[in-house]
């Protein structure tokens, strides 16, 4: 089985705090994505990486950045984070190529007071 | 969801058929995936339609039609496990893999 493991499950942090949010996978894959998640939004993808070291901005990547230095490690990264990025942020990774299915992580659900 | 659309709840009783219809933008398609996501818990992938017609895994069936850029994911035999919210979601051509998710239909299993 494919497992992809998000660091903490929760998260409480401060605004203008930096915040890194970790997401490992243990199956090799290619691709890996950040997305969050709020009512009647949908998932929302902020970043994605297709190799190490590489990385594309999703729909929504404006307060965030992204670090991949090892394949099966992609890190979200809020340089300073405020209210309106409370929210479940959800890590996911697929195998690469033609294969799209995405395999995701139990989220964290982070809140920034 | 971008050009991805499909009913915001839906209620149905133990053991009855619900079907839950998604709409999506044809351009550069390639592959209808369907996802389930209990409440608090992460999207877990149930089926995924690359060429017309029906798909079926037990008690749930997913189908595709290309030229109407429609699918349908149904349910049969609904089980109070069942509820949950339901993700449609669309692959591109052009996309490294990146996939569009609907917003998510929720499903409400009533005894």
């Amino acid at each position: 089985d494919v497992k992809v493991t998000q660091s903490s499950r929760y998260l409480v942090k401060r605004t203008g705090e930096k915040v890194f949010l970790e997401c490992v996978q243990d199956m090799d894959h290619e691709n890996m994505f950040w997305y969050r998640q709020d009512p009647g939004l949908g998932l929302r993808l902020i970043y994605f990486s297709y190799d190490v070291k590489m990385k594309e901005k999703g729909d929504i990547p404006e307060g965030y950045s992204v670090s991949r230095e090892k394949k099966e490690r992609f890190s979200l990264i809020l340089e300073s984070a405020s209210t309106n990025q409370t929210s479940m942020y959800l890590c996911a990774s697929s195998i690469g190529g033609g294969e799209n299915i995405q395999y995701f992580g139990a989220g964290t659900r982070l809140s920034v007071l | 969801g971008q050009n991805i659309d499909q009913p915001t709840e839906m209620t149905a009783t133990e053991g009855a058929i619900v079907q839950i219809n998604c709409t999506y933008q044809t351009s550069g398609f390639n592959g209808l995936f369907w996802y389930q996501q209990h409440a608090g818990e992460a999207p877990t992938f149930l089926s995924y339609n690359v060429l017309d017609g029906l798909e079926e895994k037990g008690r749930f069936s997913s189908f595709l039609s290309r030229s109407k850029g429609y699918s349908y994911l149904l349910l049969k035999e609904l089980q109070m496990k069942d509820s949950a919210s339901y993700l449609c979601a669309r692959g591109a051509t052009d996309s490294w893999g990146k996939l569009q998710f609907g917003a998510g239909t929720q499903v409400v299993v009533t005894p």
